[in-house]
């Protein structure tokens, strides 16, 4: 079986201060980790995606995610965020040979001005 | 079509009654998923098409869910008797491929209200 856990429901942040959303994931295969993001009156997207090799993947928007596979761990991270960035940000995990993926219960970033 | 289209975009039920969602993928992508998502919840996987094939309906609620894609395209989820509790926001995603680490392109979702 495999499941995430974002802690965190709501991280209000400043425009242009750093933000870190937190996912933790348990499954007992190799896995493939997601983060999607979903911008307000629109359908979730994907924003990036950990398959294999380097443990550190980045979007085009600024946002980088380290696997971490000795603390089960796929934080999201952006140096400075915007106004734009305001959105609700799941994690998501794949593994063991299943199609399905399951999604964590999302954090809602709200960038203040 | 340029992506993934879910119809209608907000359903009102009685309890009760019947409702059909309707999904229409990317045109070529092979999967279709539809999930359930709940006020304040991720999406949580109800089942999976490969084509015309039902390959996993394991997160059906119960047996008033029912899913088809009879031609491997265009997908209906079908809520018989509805219930309180099923309301949510109903997701369709595609991807082109089978693989688990494809992207999925989502709808905009229909929200199922019943009242």
């Amino acid at each position: 079986a495999q499941s995430v856990t974002q802690l965190d429901s709501q991280v209000p942040v400043f425009e242009e201060a750093p933000v870190e959303l937190r996912c933790n994931y348990s499954s007992s295969v190799s896995v493939y980790l997601f983060w999607y993001v979903q911008y307000p009156n629109q359908g979730l997207q994907l924003l990036l995606k950990y398959l294999s090799g380097s443990t550190l993947v980045e979007s085009i928007n600024g946002f980088e995610a380290e696997f971490n596979k000795s603390q089960t761990s796929f934080h999201l991270r952006k140096p400075s965020v915007h106004i734009s960035d305001t959105a609700e940000y799941f994690c998501a995990v794949a593994s063991g040979g299943y199609q399905k993926v399951t999604f964590g219960t999302g954090t809602k970033l709200q960038v203040i001005p | 079509g340029a992506g993934v289209s879910q119809s209608p975009r907000y359903k009102v039920a009685k309890r009760g009654q019947d409702v059909a969602l309707r999904c229409d993928p990317i045109s070529g992508h092979v999967s279709l998923f539809w999930y359930q998502q709940a006020l304040g919840q991720g999406p949580e996987f109800l089942t999976y098409f490969q084509n015309e094939a039902q390959l996993d309906k394991s997160g059906l609620p119960s047996d008033r869910f029912f899913a088809e894609r009879p031609e491997g395209s265009v997908s209906t989820l079908k809520i018989q008797r509805t219930q309180q509790e099923d309301s949510a926001v109903y997701l369709c995603a595609s991807t082109l491929g089978t693989r688990q680490n494809e992207k999925l392109f989502f709808g905009s979702g229909t929200q199922l209200s019943v009242l």
